[in-house]
This record gives structure tokens, sequence and C-alpha cells, in this order.
């Protein structure tokens, strides 16, 4: 079946070290986004990528990037992770950017911080 | 700015009985409008939306919801509840001129036996 995969789908790392999420799709979607979904909340978009079209949220902090290197993968890196920054990341891709289109989410990767 | 609002932070219903969990969201056009469930430690599953059209959309799992302009609400209906339908549920408003979905902050239901 075409899905969102998401790995790994639990991460713990450390105060302050780099730490590296990704997502990968066998849907061949153009856009592909990252949520950020605290405990009890709603998801927050941090920024997605339409093709190689960076679109990053007002809000999202520096600390936050991401990359795509093709059309299948989009990664998330954190680069000086905080204790705030404990959360579900989600993937998800749509086939266009307008938000008409249905978006389809991976299962998620848990991030702890120590 | 738009927004969306659910008004019920955790709803319980017994198995087989109905289910109506409510939507309100501020839009000046008419909005995109969706409904996701989240099983616990999963992603969101779309379940229905709604563009335009007939007003009354039937979505996956039985699920549908009713689209009324005049109250600015979307709420999701389920005739007879499933206990493997307890989940977290967010309805989430997308706008015509930009890419962003916005969410609510949810409602977890509970599904007693």
């Amino acid at each position: 079946d075409a899905m969102v995969i998401q790995n790994p789908r639990y991460q713990v790392t450390q105060f302050g070290k780099p730490v590296t999420l990704s997502c990968s799709q066998t849907l061949n979607h153009n856009v592909m986004y990252w949520y950020q979904q605290k405990s009890s909340q709603a998801p927050k978009l941090l920024f997605h990528y339409y093709d190689k079209d960076f679109n990053n949220e007002a809000d999202t902090p520096d600390n936050f990037q991401s990359r795509r290197p093709n059309t299948s993968f989009c990664f998330l890196d954190i680069r000086s992770p905080g204790l705030g920054d404990a959360a579900m990341y989600l993937c998800a891709t749509s086939r266009g950017p307008d938000s008409n289109q249905p978006q389809h989410f991976g299962d998620g990767t848990r991030l702890s911080i120590l | 700015a738009q927004s969306v609002t659910q008004p019920d932070i955790h709803i319980t219903v017994s198995e087989g009985a109905s289910l109506e969990l409510r939507c309100n969201y501020s839009y000046g056009a008419t909005p995109y409008l969706f409904w996701y469930v989240q099983s616990p430690g999963q992603g969101l599953q779309l379940l229905l939306k709604y563009f335009s059209g007939d007003t009354l959309v039937q979505g996956i799992k039985g699920f549908e919801a009713e689209f009324k302009r005049s109250q600015s609400s979307f709420n999701l209906r389920k005739p007879s509840v499933h206990w493997s339908d307890a989940a977290e549920y967010f309805c989430a408003v997308g706008n015509q001129a930009g890419t962003a979905l916005i969410f609510g902050k949810g409602t977890t239901l509970s599904v007693s036996s």
C-alpha cells in the first residue's frame, strides 16, 4: 500500500544534541509537511516543501531545519533540542499545495529529550 | 484570522449509542473543512472533507458531517459507536489562499461498554 513512513517511531536524545527525524513516502506526492504535536494539543505546522521549494511558518524556531533530497524523502533536523521540543513529530504529504488537498499522515516519531 | 473551535474536550458515549462531535470555524469565505481521527500513538487519518456542494458529506467508518453555514459549524456524527472508535478527533479548516490547515484542539472520545 502507498503510505507515509516515519522512522524511528521513538527517538531519545540529549539536551542540546542534534537529532534527525526521517519521513519517506510512496504516494509520489509533491508536498511534504512537518508538524509538531505536543501532548493533548493540535498539530502545529512547522514547514513544508512543495517540490524543492521550502516554506517555513513564521513562528517556527530557527532551531528546526528541514531537507528534502528527493521526492520520496524529507528530514527534520533539530540542531540543539531543548526540553520544550519533546513532542510527537508528524510528517504528512499531499498531492498539491492547496489546502483543499487532503493530507496523508505518517504514524509520527515521538521525541524525548533527556 | 481563521480559527477552529472544538468545544468538547472529552466525550464518553456508550457502545451502540449515537455520537455528535462539535466543530465551529471562523473564516470569511467558504472554507475547506476536514475531520481527522488519531488513535493513540498513531498519525492522523482523514475521515471526511467538505469543499462545496451537498452539505451532508459521508466519510469512512460510517461517519458523516454536516456543513451549516449559518452556524459556522461542521459537526461530525455517527449513528452507532463501536469500541474501536475511541480516539482523538480533530476538525481542521483550510483556506483558499494558502496551504496550511488550522486544527482544532481535538475531542477525545471514550466508548463505554
